[in-house]
């Protein structure tokens, strides 16, 4: 049973390029959450999806944007890339209802140029 | 800000102590969780402890709950060097529709040999 899978693992970009990071839900899991975090700090929530809708936004500019597909994989999408959006994005996949832990992925390390 | 909060930030110990983590938080929850993070790696769960409970066991792993305080503890015991690694908890509470998931600063924990 595969976990959750992200890709790709490692991508170097320069500020202003746009991005685009996807994430493989855990099988059985139907809503998928992005984080950022930055070296020595905790996740910050970024959104979550479910049944293809942001159904949650943390605190983070339009730049950031997102999409979940119909077999509930994802996607994040980040525009005008700045120095500071340096840092590993984390999926993780869970039920709607949070009643279980979320599961995640091992992470794509972005870093801006 | 609804953040959780971990003490201590940092916690340096020799093989076959005990590590003791702490959690605190500002809403009333639905349940806690303990995750675990190995460098540049993603988030482990740990435990999960509902607010109707107020201890768990997981192997080595000790987790207890006072609600009244809002506060949790992870109890490491017996510590290894494999068990070197950042310990962060989460929240997760009731907002609206939606259940939140608040993520604290993390404790970064060094097992030595």
């Amino acid at each position: 049973d595969a976990g959750v899978t992200q890709s790709p693992t490692h991508l170097i970009k320069t500020r202003g390029q746009q991005v685009t990071l996807r994430c493989s839900p855990k099988s059985g899991h139907d809503t998928v959450s992005w984080y950022q975090q930055a070296l020595g700090q905790g996740p910050q929530f970024i959104f979550q999806y479910y049944e293809e809708e942001e159904r949650q936004r943390g605190n983070f500019p339009d730049r950031f944007s997102g999409h979940q597909f119909p077999n509930y994989s994802s996607e994040l999408n980040v525009n005008a890339l700045l120095l500071g959006d340096s840092a590993l994005y984390l999926c993780a996949s869970s039920d709607y209802r949070g009643r279980q832990p979320q599961h995640f992925g091992d992470g794509t390390r972005l870093s801006i140029l | 800000s609804q953040q959780g909060e971990e003490d201590p930030q940092a916690l340096s110990i020799q093989e076959g102590e005990n590590a003791t983590m702490n959690c605190s938080y500002k809403t009333s929850i639905n349940n806690l969780q303990w995750y675990r993070q190995n460098s540049g790696r993603g988030l482990v769960h740990l435990i999960l402890i509902r607010s109707n409970e107020r201890e768990k066991h997981s192997g080595r792993l000790r987790v207890t709950l006072d609600t009244s305080k809002k506060s949790s503890s992870l109890l490491i015991t017996a510590s290894r060097a494999a068990d070197t690694a950042s310990y962060f908890c989460a929240t997760v509470f009731n907002a609206g529709n939606n259940r939140k998931l608040i993520w604290g600063l993390g404790t970064s924990l060094a097992v030595n040999p």
